[in-house]
């Protein structure tokens, strides 16, 4: 059973194309959170959700929305695509509150050509 | 704000050497920490995690300790092998943030 699962894994796609990446938890966790893991490995936040409701959205283009149905789900939509996007974009999820482990989905790979 | 500063690596070591990967952070409040691990092509895994002063998170043989005196959470391992070569993340978490802030990433590279 995987926690937290996002498709797709791997998605090249051509600049100014928009593309969404799906992201679920089975762990009934309540906060769902967005990474984005350039090419030096350097992992940076780019939103949070608690149920369902935005708590965190840091200094992202708008070209990126969020979008949280439920709980269970985040998922991420982007706009007019850049070479700049390319990048592993992580899923992750936990229960609110310092000392809880968030548990993170295993990547999309995205390329922009 | 938050922030978390780890070793540049690469680190290289020989087979059952002894690892430290140092960490040491700046945070409000008390924070949590974490050390992930990612393995080549693959996603980030909770290593080890220590909430509160002078605790110590172990796991598969790594350990790190909580110092609030010294604000580090450097992590160790007695005997490295050629299957702990990853990328390591020393990362904390505090209600202020209400995220996880992650240092650089420190890559650990094990030779027979």
């Amino acid at each position: 059973d995987t926690a937290v699962s996002q498709t797709p894994k791997y998605l090249v796609t051509q600049m100014g194309n928009d593309k969404s990446i799906k992201c679920e938890q089975n762990l009934g966790h309540d906060t769902m959170y967005w990474y984005k893991q350039d090419s030096k490995k350097f992992l940076k936040i780019m939103f949070s959700y608690n149920n369902k409701e935005l708590i965190i959205n840091e200094t992202v283009p708008n070209r990126f929305s969020p979008k949280s149905p439920d709980k269970a789900h985040l998922n991420l939509h982007i706009n007019s695509l850049e070479l700049g996007d390319s990048a592993v974009y992580f899923c992750a999820s936990s229960l609110s509150g310092s000392g809880n482990t968030i548990y993170f989905g295993e990547g999309s790979w995205l390329t922009v050509v | 704000g938050n922030s978390v500063t780890q070793m540049e690596g690469p680190v290289t070591l020989s087979e059952e050497a002894f690892l430290t990967i140092n960490c040491t952070y700046t945070a409000t409040g008390y924070p949590s920490l974490f050390w992930y691990v990612q393995y080549p092509g693959e996603g980030l895994q909770l290593l080890l995690k220590a909430t509160k002063a002078d605790d110590k998170g172990s796991n598969k043989g790594f350990e790190a300790t909580y110092r609030k005196e010294t604000t580090s959470f450097h992590l160790e391992k007695g005997s490295v092998q050629v299957s702990d070569s990853a990328v390591y993340f020393c990362a904390l978490y505090n209600n202020a943030g209400n995220m996880l802030t992650f240092g650089g990433g420190t890559r650990l590279m094990v030779k027979p």
